[in-house]
């Protein structure tokens, strides 16, 4: 079956520019997490959306980062006037809620979409 | 918050074993994941870990004791694929949001 999709898979853009990145997660999954990794860094967390529920923002670095997730579904995160230090690799992931406290509810993460800002 | 450290870097021959380690600092403990992640590619899920003890999936095995806050990885018969960086994360106070560590690069030399 289809796994988590992400576009574009690269994207350079000046400095100041607005950005969109996609993720399409696989169906039925109710959680969708955003995350960025730097190079030689771990995943840093930006933000999660489980179901209905209002999204945990808390690891957005700023005001300018931003996203949604329309119909259960497909997620946007938005970055608005772009800085250099956003350079990074943006990673999603979805994940579905087991029954099974011990199941972890392992993620799947998307290909990422690798942004430069020059 | 939580305290997750790993060696930045391994290498290792070809059909031997390595062991990468993890350890942890945090409250409401629930959970350790491991994942690899190759140069250029999405993290894929390789366990998860909740009660003490080893779990073993063919070549890989992981370890927990929750007590000391200390995980491994095992990886035996080592293969050049096995190149990659492995990640840590841990799940803590109930929260749906695993934290990483920075991943260990290993690499796999003939």
């Amino acid at each position: 079956g289809a796994g988590v999709s992400q576009s574009p898979s690269n994207k350079v853009t000046e400095k100041g520019k607005d950005v969109e990145l996609r993720c399409d997660p696989i169906s039925g999954h109710t959680a969708l997490y955003w995350y960025r990794q730097s190079l030689g860094q771990g995943l840093e967390f930006l933000i999660y959306f489980q179901g209905n529920s209002a999204p945990d923002k808390s690891g957005l670095p700023s005001d300018r980062f931003s996203a949604e997730r329309t119909g259960g579904s497909v997620s946007t995160l938005t970055i608005q006037r772009t800085q250099q230090e956003d350079s990074a690799v943006y990673l999603c992931a979805s994940s579905s809620m087991g029954l099974d406290g011990l199941a972890g509810y392992e993620q799947y993460f998307g290909p990422g979409t690798r942004l430069t800002v020059t | 918050g939580q305290n997750i450290d790993q060696p930045t870097e391994m290498t290792a021959t070809e059909g031997a074993i390595v062991q990468i380690n993890c350890t942890y600092q945090t409250s409401g403990f629930n959970g350790l994941f491991w994942y690899q992640q190759h140069a250029g590619e999405a993290p894929t899920f390789l366990s998860y870990n909740v009660l003490d003890g080893l779990e073993e999936k063919g070549r890989f095995s992981s370890f927990l004791s929750r007590s000391k806050g200390y995980s491994y990885l095992l990886l035996k018969e080592l293969q050049m694929k096995d190149s990659a960086s492995y990640l840590c994360a841990v799940k803590a106070g109930g929260s749906y949001i695993p934290t990483f560590g920075r991943g260990t690069s290993l690499i796999v030399h003939p």
